[in-house]
């Protein structure tokens, strides 16, 4: 079975400071994996996603992802924060390439200082 | 386009008491929908998949008897925690996909509290 770990808990940032969100993976195949943000109170929205080809993917927000399978890893990077980019950040891995099935990582909190 | 609503958003009930929360899809047709639950700094954990116009799947460990699940339409996926207590308090967050190997779109949530 597929697992995913987000080593840390709490991440506390300067607003204008780079980001990077770490994630590391464990699947036997060919991994599907997802960035998901949560502001307080709110469902998921998506951030970027990962299947094939380009090992580094562009997505919403600014936000810029890197598949490593060397490393199993899939870590979330971001040049500047905003203080809006507040929020908890799931990575997920999925069986399939349309997102279904997905197993979360625990998720990582991001607080940014102003 | 691919917007899910929950509600209520947030609900409070006595223990006993059963608490219907409901999920849509606003702009499409959700063949499949799942439920998760989320506790306090927590990920979400999946409790169920459901398929239109047939009974859900329970993941292990999930009281199917308790938490009830219906899917009656493209548009509607219910859950309803019976004869809830404390213990059931979490964040319930649905999402719904165009097909069993479809993109997942999430709800924003609902945050029950049994008292």
């Amino acid at each position: 079975a597929q697992s995913v770990t987000q080593p840390d808990i709490h991440i506390t940032v300067s607003e204008g400071a780079s980001l990077e969100l770490r994630c590391n993976y464990s699947y036997g195949a060919t991994p599907y994996l997802f960035w998901y943000v949560q502001s307080p109170g709110q469902g998921l929205q998506l951030l970027l996603k990962y299947f094939s080809g380009d090992t580094l993917v562009q997505g919403i927000k600014g936000f810029e992802a890197e598949f490593k399978r060397s490393q199993s890893s899939f870590n979330l990077r971001k040049p500047s924060v905003h203080w809006s980019d507040a929020a908890e950040y799931f990575c997920a891995v999925s069986v399939n390439n349309a997102g279904n099935m997905l197993t979360f990582g625990g998720g990582t909190r991001l607080m940014v200082k102003p | 386009g691919a917007v899910v609503s929950q509600h209520p958003s947030w609900v409070i009930c006595k223990s006993g008491t059963s608490v219907k929360i409901e999920c849509r899809s606003l702009d499409f047709q959700a063949t499949t929908m799942f439920w998760y639950r989320q506790f306090p700094k927590q990920s979400l954990m999946l409790m169920a998949t459901s398929n239109e116009g047939s009974k859900a799947t329970y993941e292990q460990g999930v009281e199917k008897d308790k938490f009830l699940i219906n899917h009656a339409s493209l548009t509607l996926s219910t859950l309803t925690v019976t004869s809830a207590h404390p213990e059931d308090s979490s964040f319930y967050i649905c999402s719904a996909s165009l097909g069993v190997a479809r993109e997942q779109y999430f709800g924003p949530g609902t945050r029950l509290t049994v008292t």
